[in-house]
């Protein structure tokens, strides 16, 4: 299956700062990826859809201006945690559609473990 | 109603039995199903798609699809202890919509040894 890398894989931070994830598609291109969030034995949420070259669409509840998504390349999508504060510590996963697949396959990468203290 | 639904378990299956993992939809036109593992603390990793009626089989897995039920599964045979694990079912939309999948909450397998 295709590869979705992420890094850092883990982060600890003070609150009040920012802190930047990466995304990225190692062995294709993916024009829509997906940035998600799970708390400890909670199902993943979707935060916001991310379109290469374009806004980001985001659910309900979720701060635009607080989690900054860009997706600047057909390989790479970043999110930005803006101010930081501990409610925000949490799992979060991103994931890339591979459009070159049979059924728009949606791969996840390994996820990034985020605590702010 | 949720659009898609898993039993949450826990179930518990003995080492070397088939596990069966069910998932239902609300959309009948959905598209494609996917079932994804989701080991505790880490992401989850694609383990089977299929998009036409009946059975797929991929080793110890077999994804099966009844679209007039709409009703989707995953059996493990020869379950192993290494399978435990959450199981989440996904489906993807009817196409001109979003291309995100809809998640059910998983189900919680456990293999006993």
């Amino acid at each position: 299956g295709a590869v979705v890398s992420q890094h850092p894989s883990w982060v600890i931070c003070k609150s009040g700062t920012s802190v930047k994830i990466e995304c990225r598609s190692l062995d294709f291109q993916a024009t829509t990826m997906f940035w998600y969030r799970q708390f400890p034995k909670q199902s993943l949420m979707l935060m916001a859809t991310s379109n290469e070259g374009s806004k980001a669409t985001y659910e309900q509840g979720v701060e635009k201006d607080k989690f900054l998504i860009n997706h600047a390349s057909l390989t790479l999508s970043t999110l930005t945690v803006t101010s930081a504060h501990p409610e925000d510590s949490s799992f979060y996963i991103c994931s890339a559609i591979d459009t070159g697949g049979q059924s728009y396959e949606q791969y996840f990468g390994p996820g990034t473990r985020l605590t702010v203290t | 109603q949720k659009e898609v639904e898993q039993n949450s378990g826990p179930l518990s299956v003995p080492e070397g039995a088939i596990a069966s993992l069910n998932c239902t939809y609300s959309d009948r036109g959905s598209q494609s199903f996917f079932w994804y593992r989701q080991y505790s603390g880490k992401s989850p990793e694609l383990i089977m798609f299929i998009y036409s009626n009946g059975d797929k089989e991929d080793g110890r897995f077999t994804a099966q699809l009844n679209k007039a039920s709409q009703y989707v599964s995953l059996l493990i045979r020869d379950s192993q202890p290494s399978d435990s694990a959450t199981y989440l079912c996904a489906v993807l939309p009817p196409s001109g919509s979003a291309r995100q999948l809809t998640f059910g909450s998983g189900t919680q397998l456990t293999v006993l040894p």
